[in-house]
């Protein structure tokens, strides 16, 4: 079936420092979403992409979906303490845009 | 401000006991989910209603059933907890037109099952 591989699992960073995180697949997909999740509480919508090629900002966040379509990176730039929390990438697929696919998630760590 | 409002947020039942939770969304979407999300993971689509039209996935047990009374609400029943049934729940509604059936979530349900 349709699988998104997200890496890396896991990113112990300092505050500052820059991230990036990607999700990838064998299959195409329509729409691209970034989400992050807070212990306790539900993912929240980061960045959403609907085009190939599209390149997105929302603050220090930057998204872009593939080319290809078959993959996305998100970027932090920056890091702050509150940007602690898990990071999934999800995709639509082009045969079910009802259904979303999840990655796994990034844990992002923040050292002090 | 709250778009996708759940209640309760924590919910304690026995084993066995049915147990209900509840969904409403302010956004007018015609698509509501149901996820199952447990420690560590990704959430788990249980079912969607498409408007009225009901749609399950294959793996999801008997245990779990939905109900739509209305645009705005969506019920979670689970029969008889087990267990493993312990978990987050969450809800999430999309539309089918423009924004490419983007969902959009509530703050989940954690549910403890004794």
């Amino acid at each position: 079936g349709q699988q998104l591989n997200q890496s890396p699992q896991s990113m112990f960073i300092q505050e500052g420092e820059d991230v990036s995180m990607n999700c990838t697949s064998s299959s195409i997909f329509n729409t691209w979403l970034w989400y992050k999740q807070d212990p306790g509480e539900g993912p929240v919508l980061l960045i959403a992409l609907y085009k190939a090629g599209e390149l997105t900002s929302n603050g220090r966040l930057t998204a872009q979906f593939g080319i290809t379509r078959k993959d996305s990176f998100l970027n932090i730039s920056a890091s702050i303490p509150s940007d602690v929390g898990i990071y999934f990438c999800a995709g639509l697929p082009m045969n079910r845009d009802d259904k979303i696919i999840f990655g796994k998630g990034t844990r992002l760590h923040i050292l002090p | 401000d709250a778009m996708v409002i759940q209640n309760p947020r924590y919910q304690v039942t026995q084993f066995g006991k049915p147990v209900t939770l509840s969904c409403s969304q302010t956004l007018n979407h015609n698509v509501m989910y149901w996820y199952q999300q447990k420690s560590s993971q990704a959430p788990k689509l249980l079912f969607h209603y498409y408007d009225k039209d009901f749609n399950n996935e294959a793996d999801t047990p008997d245990n779990f059933q939905s109900r739509r009374p209305n645009t705005s609400f969506c019920f979670l029943d689970i029969r008889s907890p087990g267990l493993g049934d312990a978990a987050m729940y969450l809800c999430a509604t999309s539309r089918d037109s423009g924004g490419g059936w983007t969902q959009y979530f509530g703050p989940g349900t954690r549910l403890l099952v004794l």
